[in-house]
């Protein structure tokens, strides 16, 4: 079973659209994390969230956690070419020292 | 300085090859990571590493070995691998091994066993 789902799976968005990915986890989140990576290549740091209600945003992308919920989500307003990506969260989810990611999304932005 | 770096990016090996993927960092990290990713999967943490002491084996096959010769070093040594092992093998670290510890990730080396 995975700790972490990620929906969409995938997402195919004309540019200039907004969009939100989201990650569900089954169990609590202790600190939840989101990345970003080019197919093939490492992964980038997009940010961490860590407290319930918290939420934080970097150019166009804003992450929210909902701790209630052990959900968090990413919502990227008028998305570019440049968005395009697989999106990873990912988070401890047993303070076990283990680190799972999510299922990952796959987000094609058509010019 | 927020980088991991990774070397080779790419390595192409036989099944009786013996290879070595080597990571560094250093911002003073005190844990260090190995992951592996197949295509269109998100990463399996393999290894980690705590204050250059094995912490986390995650039932990684003998054919990988790790090794952290130092508080920035972390390499990967290789040997008579399979075919199924190809696959993107990535390297993060962070300051200590805490879930609130962000993980950063090198650019991966692109294995591919023939």
């Amino acid at each position: 079973s995975q700790e972490l789902e990620q929906s969409p799976q995938s997402l195919i968005v004309q540019e200039g659209k907004n969009l939100t990915i989201n990650c569900t986890s089954s169990k609590t989140l202790y600190g939840l994390y989101w990345y970003k990576q080019k197919y093939g290549e490492g992964l980038i740091f997009l940010m961490m969230l860590q407290k319930g209600g918290e939420e934080k945003s970097h150019e166009k992308i804003t992450a929210k956690l909902d701790e209630k919920k052990q959900q968090s989500s990413l919502h990227i307003t008028a998305s570019q070419p440049s968005h395009a990506g697989i999106y990873l969260c990912g988070a401890d989810v047993n303070t076990g020292n283990q680190f799972y990611f999510g299922t990952g999304t796959s987000l094609t932005v058509i010019p | 300085d927020t980088e991991v770096t990774q070397t080779p990016k790419h390595l192409v090996m036989g099944m009786t090859n013996k290879k070595s993927l080597k990571c560094e960092q250093h911002m003073g990290h005190r844990a260090m990571y190995w992951y592996k990713q197949k295509a269109k999967k998100p990463p399996e943490l393999m290894f980690v590493y705590s204050y250059e002491k094995l912490s986390i084996n995650e039932s990684v096959p003998s054919r990988f070995s790790p090794e952290c010769p130092n508080s920035s070093l972390l390499n990967l040594h290789l040997h008579a691998l399979q075919p199924e092992d190809s696959a993107l093998y990535l390297c993060a670290s962070s300051q200590a091994n805490r879930a609130t510890d962000t993980q950063y990730f090198g650019p991966g080396t692109r294995l591919t066993v023939l």
